[in-house]
């Protein structure tokens, strides 16, 4: 069983639509995160949240919200969602302190919305 | 300038060649290195860190040039297996990691 999975692994909605991307996770670690993955761009970084009462925004978050319902979930909401948001969605983990600590992602997300 | 460029490939070589990927990084007050490996569709799973005195891992050698702002990765011996997307990754501070757009390498037989 994967140790950070997302769910759905597929999605395809209409401009418009609030969906809501899913994220648990088994390895106890007190950080997650939520990327985007676009061509050419790389892993960018939406929201992070370091234990359940925190949450951060990151570079691009803009047209999103989380949720941090417990340690182990992290929920990542699109309340109106918009076709330049259609992207490859990732959830990670971290176990520590500083940056130092690696990144453990999910399978991953496949979001289009047309 | 972005913050990490690497080149984006594709790296075609023949199983058994040695290859060698650089990925450079504007900010000087970078604090840790790392590369990732992504396949095709699948999510980036870490490679190794890399350190100031440079570290390998088996086949794997990846070293860090802070003066010249650059770290690498080098590969030898290349399997078929090692097909993928090497993704380099910068710590930038406090709680940023910025990630590369990644250099594909396809090995062939």
């Amino acid at each position: 069983d994967a140790d950070v999975t997302q769910t759905p692994r597929n999605r395809i909605t209409k401009t418009g639509k609030r969906i809501m991307l899913e994220c648990s996770q088994t390895k106890g670690h007190d950080r997650m995160y939520w990327y985007r993955q676009d061509p050419g761009l790389g892993l960018r970084l939406i929201y992070y949240s370091f234990d359940v009462k925190d949450i951060n925004k990151g570079e691009i978050s803009d047209g999103y919200s989380v949720s941090r319902q417990a340690q182990a979930k992290f929920s990542l909401s699109l309340e109106s969602a918009i076709p330049n948001q259609t992207a490859l969605y990732f959830c990670a983990t971290s176990p520590g302190r500083g940056h130092n600590s690696p990144l453990h992602f999910g399978n991953g997300t496949r979001l289009t919305v047309t | 300038r972005k913050e990490v460029e690497q080149d984006p490939g594709p790296f075609n070589v023949p199983e058994g060649a040695t290859v060698a990927f650089n990925c450079t990084y504007s900010n000087s007050a970078s604090q840790s290195f790392f590369w990732y490996r992504q396949d095709c569709r699948k999510e980036p799973k870490l490679l190794m860190s890399v350190y100031s005195s440079g570290n390998e891992d088996g086949r794997f050698t990846a070293q860090l040039n802070r003066a010249s702002q650059y770290i690498s990765l080098l590969i030898r011996d290349s399997k078929l297996s090692d097909s993928a997307t090497y993704l380099c990754v910068v710590n930038n501070g406090f709680q940023k990691l910025v990630f590369g757009t990644g250099t594909r390498l396809l090995v062939s037989p």
